[in-house]
């Protein structure tokens, strides 16, 4: 079975620095991979999504993620924090087109 | 294109009540997904379907739930007997065949007491 973990599950940073977010799947191939974020009390808005390809894949507000195949990693980053960005983020992984799997999500504290 | 829609968005019941859940999804997307968060977790699948066939049901989804989605458009969720522990974020999804990508509507927020 598929899953995903998020080893932090809060991270503070202070406005400005460069942030990195923590995402291990564990599925025998490669998997559909994707980045949600979730601000308080509302539903999940799609930062980036991997299928294939280039393994450094942009996607919106300023979020990069790479995928790793020989760490089973899908790291999320970002270089410079806007306080704007404080949220949960959640890292999700699915077998072509199916049901997601996600993980334990992390809480992202900014700091002035 | 308005996005996924989820009614109503809060619901406050008590233990062993019904309560109905309704998803619209985005219009031309052939597949839907329930999801379920608990606070400070990570959405759980409950089911999806395919138009208007139900393909998928976790083993989360106990003999009170019981989803539908009649003509393929939209979707309800009931629960049924409510229960405290069913006291959670319903979480609507709704995607392309094919496409593995998921929209999701703000959800439903149920408080059984």
């Amino acid at each position: 079975a598929q899953s995903v973990t998020q080893p932090d599950i809060h991270i503070t940073v202070s406005e400005g620095a460069s942030l990195e977010l923590r995402c291990n799947y564990s599925y025998g191939a490669t998997p559909y991979l994707f980045w949600y974020v979730q601000s308080p009390g509302q539903g999940l808005q799609l930062l980036l999504k991997y299928f294939s390809g280039d393994t450094l894949v942009q996607g919106i507000k300023g979020f990069e993620a790479e995928f790793k195949r020989s760490q089973s990693s899908f790291n999320l980053r970002k270089p410079s924090v806007h306080w704007s960005d404080a949220a949960e983020y959640f890292c999700a992984s699915n077998n072509a087109g199916n049901m997601l799997t996600f993980g334990g999500g992390t809480r992202l504290m900014v700091k002035p | 294109d308005t996005g996924v829609s989820q009614d109503p968005r809060h619901k406050i019941t008590k233990r062993g009540q019904n309560v109905t859940f309704r998803c619209d999804p985005i219009s031309e997307h052939n597949r839907l997904y329930w999801y379920r968060q608990t606070l400070g977790q990570g959405p759980e699948f409950l089911t999806y379907f395919q138009n208007e066939a139900q393909l998928e049901k976790s083993r989360l989804l106990s003999d009170r739930f019981s989803a539908e989605r009649p003509k393929g458009s939209f979707s309800t969720l009931e629960i049924q007997r409510t229960e405290q522990g069913d006291s959670a974020m319903y979480l609507c999804a709704s995607s392309s065949s094919g496409s593995g990508e998921q929209f999701f509507g703000p959800g439903t927020r149920l408080t059984v007491l």
